[in-house]
């Protein structure tokens, strides 16, 4: 069984502030990993992926992988109530070329 | 550029109804699949077409679920008969070839009673 957890939240952050969003996977063959936003009643939008250990940054966001730990984040600079949604984290499992989503972070900026 | 379109945004059936949802992805996308979200959960796939081909059905209930992409581009999900734990939000989704980048549809929230 190919897992990926998430903690559920919902995580409160004040506007300005960094929200860090945390994702764990079980399949150590996993390559790509994605991270979507899916506001309320809406469908999943692409933020971005991330393939190679270590950081990628774009624009305000930040998504960190580490293959070693099995562990992948996703880092919000400068949060914005608009940045409220749940975040839902992704892996593609080379095989079958299947995607496997987390049950999704809600994440909740106060002005 | 269009992305993906599907169809009804809502439909509420009472149970052992046949219900069909619509999804016609963004064009020149070989790759299509269907998605099944649960209130709270992350999306679980239901199907995978590269082409007109199923690929990846494995996780479609193959009793009552079925689905069709004859001319390789848009596609139908057909339940039939619908069960009470069928209500969920079905999301349906393209990718280019080559990319492992998926693009969503609005979706189809299901309700039944």
């Amino acid at each position: 069984q190919k897992e990926v957890e998430q903690n559920s939240g919902p995580l409160s952050v004040p506007e300005g502030a960094i929200a860090s969003l945390n994702c764990t996977y079980s399949d150590r063959g996993s390559q790509s990993f994605f991270w979507y936003r899916q506001y309320s009643g809406k469908s999943p939008e692409l933020i971005m992926f991330i393939y190679s250990n270590g950081d990628k940054e774009d624009g305000r966001f930040t998504a960190q992988l580490n293959k070693a730990s099995q562990y992948v984040s996703l880092l919000i600079r400068d949060s914005q109530p608009s940045d409220s949604a749940t975040y839902l984290c992704a892996v593609l499992h080379n095989a079958g070329n299947m995607l496997t989503f987390g049950g999704g972070t809600r994440l909740m900026v106060k002005p | 550029e269009a992305g993906v379109v599907q169809s009804p945004r809502y439909k509420i059936i009472e149970k052992k109804q046949p219900v069909a949802f619509w999804c016609n992805p963004i064009s020149g996308h070989n790759t299509l699949y269907w998605y099944r979200q649960n209130l709270g959960q992350g999306p679980e796939l239901l199907i995978r077409y590269e082409n007109e081909e199923a690929v990846d059905d494995s996780q479609l209930p193959k009793d009552r679920f079925s689905a069709e992409r004859l001319k390789g581009v848009d596609s139908t999900l057909k339940i039939q008969p619908a069960e009470l734990g069928d209500s969920a939000v079905y999301l349906c989704a393209s990718s280019s070839k080559g990319s492992e980048t998926q693009y969503f549809g609005p979706g189809t929230r299901l309700l039944v009673l």
